[in-house]
This record gives C-alpha cells, structure tokens and sequence, in this order.
C-alpha cells in the first residue's frame, strides 16, 4: 500500500523559513517524480513544485520561484520543501503528491501557518 | 500561469448524469494529453478519478468519464449517487513545464 507522510509543518512568522518532509513508503520512490501541491483555507488547490525521480529536474510555481527549493532523499524515500522568505499568502495544507504527469498518490497534508 | 477555468457549482439528482467543464489555453489544455481530475471531500486529501483526459485508475467507479475537445476538457458522472458530492478540480501540464489547477467545482447531489 502507497502512503505518503508528510511533517514538519507549524507556525512560523512572516520572513522566516521552515522545510517540510513527506516520508514515502510502498512504491519504488525513486522511479516516481514527485510534486507538492498546497491548499489555502477555504480555498483550492494550487500546484507548488515538482521534482523528478532522480532529483536531477525541478518545478517551481511562479509564486514560489526562488523562495522555496524542492529535493529529495531517494536513499531515505523522503521528500523535502525547503520554504525561505515565507509570507501570510503561503499560509496552507502542504501536500506531498507521487507523480508529476498526474497526481496519483496524496499524503493527507500538514498545515503551515505564516502569522505575527 | 492562470487557473482553469471551472464552473464554480453543479448539482444533479441521484441517477442523473452532470457534465464538469474545464477551460484552458492551447499553452496548457489544448496542446497536451495530460490532463486529469481530482475529487475531495471535505477535510480530505484529493483523490485522482481520471488521468491523462480519459484513463480511469484502477478502482475508480466507471460512471466517471473524462474527455478533451480543444482547450477545453470534461468530466461526466453518470448514474449520480450522494456519495459523488465533493469538490472536484481539474489539472494540466502546461508548456512552462508546471501544472495548473482549475478553479474547483462544488457537486451537489440534490
């Protein structure tokens, strides 16, 4: 069974960073881009990033292009979102997603919140 | 990147069918096949119910149905049942090399 688990999420002020973890398990993780997908309160899903099976090629929205920085652990089967310079705009459920050409597994999201 | 274009509401009665519509750019929808379709109920992670505009995952019921006509893509469920009530998005590969969400579209099953 795929399960996807993602960490690391919480409150952090406007300006500040926090990285993000999604644990893999059940597939073979290194042969599978990977993505993660955000979702504001209330509102609907926005793609964030991509990243390839061999970490080599990354994806980045607009709105987070040269804040946040996606890689990955192919020897840990982990996923990470590095976010610098964060805003309140960012404030959302971080999903973590295996694939890129379509979204075929989802974790069940970690909450990051931006707040003074 | 701009969203697609989704209605923001649909709503039919159970054993009825209800098309979803999903309107893109030739940047996005119109020049790939690599379209796909989420469902997500509320507090839950989405769950894809069709890929690449048609294909269906294993498991996902065959009253979802998916096709692509120019920039603009669509769901169909048949045979409406209370469970099918959700938000439902849709997704394309753009020519940037990113994906792009629609909008969202909330199913009322009447």
């Amino acid at each position: 069974e795929v399960q996807l688990v993602e960490s690391g999420g919480g409150l952090v002020q406007p300006g500040g960073s926090m990285r993000l973890s999604c644990a893999a398990s059940g597939f073979t993780f290194s042969s599978s881009a990977m993505s993660w997908v955000r979702q504001a309160p209330g509102k609907g899903l926005e793609w964030v990033s991509g990243v390839s099976g061999s970490g080599a090629s990354t994806y980045y929205a607009d709105s987070v292009k040269g804040r946040f920085t996606i890689s990955r652990d192919n020897s840990k089967n982990t996923l990470y979102l590095q976010m610098n310079s964060l805003r309140v705009a960012d404030t959302a459920v971080y999903y973590c997603a295996e694939g890129f050409w379509s979204l075929v597994h989802w974790g069940q999201g970690t909450l990051v919140t931006v707040s003074s | 990147q701009s969203a697609l274009t989704q209605p923001a509401s649909v709503s039919g009665s159970p054993g009825q069918s209800i098309t979803i519509s999903c309107t893109g750019t030739s940047s996005d929808v119109g020049d790939y096949n690599y379209v796909s379709w989420y469902q997500q109920h509320p507090g839950k992670a989405p769950k894809v119910m069709i890929y690449d505009v048609s294909n269906r995952p294993s498991g996902v019921s065959n009253r979802f149905s998916g096709s692509k006509s120019g920039n603009t893509a669509s769901l169909t469920i048949s045979g409406l049942q209370a469970e099918d009530e959700a938000d439902y998005y849709c997704s394309s590969y753009t020519s940037s090399s990113t994906r792009v969400f629609g909008g969202g579209t909330k199913l009322t099953v009447l």
